[in-house]
Formats: C-alpha cells, structure tokens, sequence
C-alpha cells in the first residue's frame, strides 16, 4: 500500500518567514494529493491538492509543488503569519474506485509574532 | 455553508461496552467515510461507505467496528466492545463524488475516551 512520510515534524518561524513542507509517497499510481489544515481541537480542512498532471499551484500565499518523478510534493507558504499556526498534513491518493488517502504524520507549524 | 456534524463531542465508556459515534454528512453527498486520529498522530482511514454497502476498509476496521445508515441523513461507527487502544478522535466525512479531486468534508470529530 501507499507510504507517506512527512518532514519536518515541528517548524517554528517568525512571522512573515516563508515556511515549506516536504512530503513524499511510495506508490507511483498516486495522482492526487490534497494538503489539510488542522488548527487545535478542529477538523481538517483542505487548504490546497494539486493532481499529478500539474506541477505547481498556487493560492495566494500557499503553493505546492509536485515531482513526480522524485515521488516528492512540498507546501510553500509565503509572509506567514500567526494565525497560520496548525498542522498540517499531507496526503497521497489513487483515483478511481473510493480514493482513500494515505496521510502524512503531519508537521506542526508554529509562527511566532 | 454546509457542513459535516458530528455527536457526541465527547464520549466517555468503559472498557468492553459499546459506542455508537453518529453524524450526519452533507446533504447532497453521497460518500461516507470514517476516520481516526490518535492523539498527536495521523489520521487513519477506517472506513467508506457508499450506496448502503462498504466500499473499502482498513486493516484497523475489523469485526468490533460496523457502519450503518440507519435513515436517509444519519451515518453511524459502532464499537462493538471497546478497548483502551480505541480511545481516539474519530472524524466522519463526506464527499459528493468520488475519485480525483473529490474533496472530503470532515465533520468536528468525536473524541472517545475508553477507560
């Protein structure tokens, strides 16, 4: 099955510092790859996904990248601030039949004012 | 905006009793999914669900856990008898399709706390 590993755990950044997380995945069939937000105590919510026949993609100050050949996709997010203080995870599906995602262990951000 | 909701918040049992974690997906969604997160770690997929029958399960969904869709807005995890390693935030999901780029909605999370 799909392995996803996701680095770093913890990133501490002063406020308007760019932060990046690495992510990669094991089962080159995966083609869609969402990233989630989960702020202490609340759901995960889907901030960007990029599908394997792209790239990058950009959302204002969040953008992923995707090397499919590496098998590696990375969030970017630019001038933090701290309210983008969470987690965040990663994740790494095949389409076709339910798409299950396979998540990331998640990197706790913290953006220092 | 529509969203997922899940009850109880917060579940508190005793080891070997049974739970039943409902939520109501959005309306217009046809895929139900369950999840788990134990604290501090990632979310696990238990469980879809779609057209009344299970479409995929994890190795942790085993024959202690069941879904059901009991009416036409519930969709429901029951623990058949529980064990300290359940205790977890356990989130619902539904999506309006399926496939590349369907995104999953979570509800809030059920927290169960098994003693």
């Amino acid at each position: 099955g799909e392995n996803v590993e996701q680095h770093p755990s913890t990133l501490s950044v002063q406020e308007g510092d760019s932060a990046v997380i690495k992510c990669t995945y094991s089962d080159s069939a995966s083609n869609y790859f969402p990233w989630y937000k989960q702020e202490l105590g609340k759901r995960p919510q889907l901030i960007i996904d990029i599908r394997s026949n792209v790239g990058e993609k950009k959302d204002q100050r969040i953008a992923v990248t995707l090397n499919k050949t590496a098998k590696h996709f990375s969030l970017h997010i630019t001038e933090t601030q701290p309210e983008d203080s969470a987690v965040y995870f990663c994740a790494a599906s095949i389409s076709g039949g339910s798409y299950i995602p396979t998540f990331g262990r998640g990197t706790s951000l913290i953006v220092h004012p | 905006e529509p969203e997922v909701t899940q009850t109880p918040s917060h579940q508190v049992t005793q080891m070997g009793q049974e739970v039943i974690l409902r939520c109501v997906p959005i309306s217009n969604h046809l895929y139900f999914y369950w999840y788990r997160q134990i604290l501090g770690q990632k979310v696990e997929f238990l469980v879809s669900f779609y057209n009344n029958e299970i479409s995929e399960k994890s190795e942790i969904f085993d024959d202690q856990f069941s879904v059901e869709r009991p009416d036409g807005s519930n969709f429901t995890l029951k623990i058949r008898s529980t064990k300290l390693e359940d205790s977890a935030m356990y989130f619902c999901a539904s999506s309006e399709a399926v496939g590349q780029g369907s995104e999953q909605y979570f509800g809030p999370g059920t927290r169960l706390t098994v003693t």
